[in-house]
C-alpha cells in the first residue's frame, strides 16, 4: 500500500491576528531552542532561539516562551501576515550539538 | 554573506548509481550538519562535524551512506550504490558554536 506521510497540525488564522503555536519537546537536558520557518520548496529559516536560562525572548512580531517545567515551547506571531503562510518547527539541542526538530505546524493565514 | 550553498538542488538518478551531494558552509562556521527530510520522517540529523571531523554520525542510515569534510569550506554526502527509498530533500546546515544554525536550500534527491 501506499505509504502515509507525517500529518501536520495545522493552524490557520485570519490576516492581522495573533498566531499561537505550540511544541512539546522531549529531553529535559536540552538547554537551547530555536523556532523555524520552512516555506514550500526552501530550507529552514532560523526565527528565534531561546536558551534555557530564560522563559520569554521577544523578537520582531515574534515571542517565544519556554516553560521547562510542563516542557513546552510557544512562538507566538503578532498581526499575522500572508507571508506568514508556512510550516514552523521546533528544534531543540539535546546531547552534544545535536539539534532534534519536532514534526511541525502548517500555519496558513487567511486574507 | 552568500549563506549556507549547496549543490545541485534537484537530482535525479537511477536506482544503483552513487549521488554526491555538495555544502559550503558559511565562512568561519565550525560546525556542519547534514539533515534529511521526508513526509515520513520528517527532519532527521545524519551526521555533523566540528573542525572538520565527524562528531556523531548515528543518523547515517547505513554503510551506503559517507560524508566527508576535507576542509572547513567544503562537504560532501555520497550515496553508493543509491536506492528509491533514499529520495528526499538533504539540507546541510552550519553554525559557530552550537547555536544559531543556518541551513542551505537542500537537494531534492529523487532516485528511480
Amino acid at each position: 500500500g501506499e505509504s502515509v506521510g507525517l500529518h501536520l497540525p495545522t493552524l490557520s488564522v485570519q490576516e492581522g491576528d495573533n498566531s499561537i503555536i505550540n511544541c512539546a519537546y522531549s529531553n529535559s537536558a536540552s538547554d537551547y531552542f530555536i523556532w523555524y520557518k520552512q516555506e514550500s520548496g526552501k530550507g529552514p529559516q532560523f526565527i528565534i532561539d531561546i536558551r534555557s536560562n530564560m522563559d520569554k525572548r521577544q523578537g520582531q512580531r515574534v515571542t517565544v516562551l519556554l516553560n521547562k517545567t510542563v516542557k513546552h515551547l510557544s512562538l507566538q506571531i503578532a498581526a499575522t501576515q500572508p507571508g506568514d503562510s508556512a510550516v514552523y518547527f521546533c528544534a531543540e539541542k539535546t546531547s552534544g550539538s545535536r539539534l532534534t526538530f519536532g514534526e511541525g505546524t502548517q500555519l496558513t493565514v487567511n486574507p | 554573506d552568500a549563506g549556507v550553498i549547496q549543490s545541485p538542488r534537484h537530482e535525479v538518478t537511477e536506482m544503483g548509481q552513487e549521488v554526491t551531494l555538495r555544502c559550503k558552509p558559511i565562512s568561519g562556521h565550525d560546525y556542519l550538519f547534514w539533515y534529511r527530510q521526508t513526509m515520513m520522517r520528517g527532519l532527521e540529523l545524519l551526521i555533523y562535524f566540528n573542525n572538520n571531523v565527524p562528531i556523531d554520525d548515528s543518523g547515517m542510515p547505513e554503510d551506503r551512506f559517507s560524508a566527508k569534510m576535507p576542509n572547513a569550506s567544503f562537504s560532501t554526502l555520497k550515496i553508493q550504490p543509491s536506492e528509491p527509498r533514499d529520495s528526499a530533500v538533504y539540507f546541510c546546515a552550519s553554525s559557530l558554536g552550537t547555536f544559531g544554525y543556518t541551513f542551505g536550500s537542500g537537494t531534492r534527491l529523487t532516485v528511480v
